[in-house]
């Protein structure tokens, strides 16, 4: 099936810095969504991307969806101890396996 | 919003016994469920896709015989746990998709997870 790889495995920060992680396919994705894992948490959905070219917003966070759909990044902007935690995307066309996600390290 | 339910957060059992573990949709109709295992820092790794009123579906690697999936209504899939051992010890998740109608695909919802201890 579709492999979702993500980019970096782990990124460390200073707080008030800001963070990108990256999502690429080798095929067209249908949708990409990301979830947020805090440590010792469960998966919590964040967003959904369906269009080309599409970029929402939430707070600080900006997501973006590629012209040819095969990439997605997750950009938050001056980073917070609370942004801890894994950061995951998915294709929903079908629940594989999920990307190794990256991990955020937050310090103050 | 739609919520999915899973219970026990936490359980310790013995060595030899078996463990239930249930994933409830709260507030949907799930026909299709998912069950993942997590270790330690690692990524989730998708052990079975569970069906409604079918068989589940198991990834190449996972034990059937060991991990039990019933998914016997619209709301309620169940994971058994059989001979459990140490090694089973993990955090398992669960997860149902929301159907929506149209472009977009379907929202995946997670359980709160289950840690299980086998000492």
């Amino acid at each position: 099936g579709q492999q979702v790889m993500q980019i970096p495995q782990y990124q460390h920060v200073q707080e008030g810095e800001d963070f990108t992680t990256y999502c690429n396919s080798s095929t067209t994705l249908s949708n990409i969504q990301w979830y947020k894992q805090r440590p010792g948490g469960h998966p919590v959905f964040l967003i959904q991307l369906v269009k080309s070219g599409e970029v929402k917003k939430q707070k600080r966070l900006t997501f973006q969806f590629g012209e040819a759909k095969k990439n997605s990044s997750l950009h938050i902007t001056a980073t917070q101890t609370t942004d801890v935690g894994t950061y995951f995307c998915m294709n929903s066309g079908y629940a594989l396996n999920f990307g190794k996600g990256t991990s955020l390290l937050v310090t103050p | 919003g739609a919520v999915v339910s899973q219970h026990p957060s936490r359980v310790i059992c013995k060595s030899g016994t078996s463990v239930k573990i249930e994933c409830r949709s709260l507030d949907f109709q799930a026909t299709t469920m998912f069950w993942y295992r997590q270790f330690p820092k690692k990524s989730l790794m998708l052990m079975a896709t569970s069906n409604e009123g079918s068989k589940a579906t198991y990834e190449q690697g996972v034990e059937k015989d060991k991990f039990l999936i019933n998914h016997a209504s619209l709301t309620l899939s169940t994971l058994t746990v059989t001979s459990a051992h140490p090694e089973d010890s993990s955090f398992y998740i669960c997860s149902a998709r929301v159907p929506r109608r149209g472009v977009g695909g379907n929202t995946i919802y997670f359980g709160e997870g289950s840690w299980l201890t086998v000492v």
